[in-house]
């Protein structure tokens, strides 16, 4: 079956880096995305990524290894308002399909 | 503002109710989705929509029943729902390409039906 792990809570203080891994498992794999989720609201789309690497868009940036079947997303000089649930999607099925995993809940304290 | 947008955003039914959740998305997106989340557990794909047509159903109960009359508009009809059915959900859309084109497959999700079966 497809399986999506990552860490259901990670804590760091402000201006901290942060690293939030994930691991799947999956067929027919095109690419792992990375979400944000704020309490009460929309889950939002943070990256992207199709090929082995490191991507990066301002404080936030996101690996993936394809052979080893994992990523991460690193988050820098973090602030209060990254204070969210961050989920880790792996896109799959001929492109239609997105299976997210668990969350990771992240408390950035002062 | 996702350009996606749900409605009721709060709904309690009872189980022998009959009720539907509606999304709407402004961004011109060929594909829509139904996810179900519920707490600490990962999102759950429910229905996909691509150009009107239904290309997925995850093995979900038929007391949930999917509609998709137009490209902008997608709909949950529910019935004789469990209390286990209670969650959040969530509407999402994207845009799919042609065979050969690739990307991101973002998806832009509303804010969420908040359903509770009582």
């Amino acid at each position: 079956g497809q399986s999506l792990e990552q860490p259901s809570e990670v804590t760091a203080v402000e201006g901290a880096i942060v690293q939030i891994n994930c691991t799947y498992q999956t067929s027919g794999f095109y690419g792992l995305s990375w979400y944000q989720q704020h309490d009460g609201g929309a889950p939002t789309f943070l990256s992207y990524n199709a090929l082995d690497g490191l991507e990066e868009t301002g404080r936030f940036s996101s690996f993936l290894s394809r052979s080893d079947s994992y990523g991460y997303l690193l988050l820098q000089e973090l602030q209060m308002k990254d204070s969210a649930s961050y989920f880790c999607a792996v896109r799959w099925g001929g492109g239609f399909k997105t299976i997210f995993g668990a969350g990771t809940r992240l408390f950035v304290k002062a | 503002e996702t350009g996606v947008t749900q409605t009721p955003r709060h709904l309690v039914m009872g189980m022998t109710n009959k009720k539907s959740l509606k999304c709407e998305q402004h961004l011109g997106h060929n594909a829509m989705y139904w996810y179900k989340q519920s707490a600490k557990k990962p999102l759950e794909l429910m229905f996909v929509y691509s150009l009107e047509e239904r290309v997925e159903n995850n093995s979900v109960p038929s007391r949930f029943s999917p509609e998709c009359p137009n490209s902008s508009h997608l709909f949950l009809h529910l019935h004789t729902l469990q209390p286990e059915d209670s969650a959040l959900y969530l509407c999402a859309s994207s845009q799919t390409l042609e065979t050969g084109q690739t990307n991101t497959g973002e998806l832009f999700f509303g804010e969420g039906s908040r359903l509770t079966v009582l």
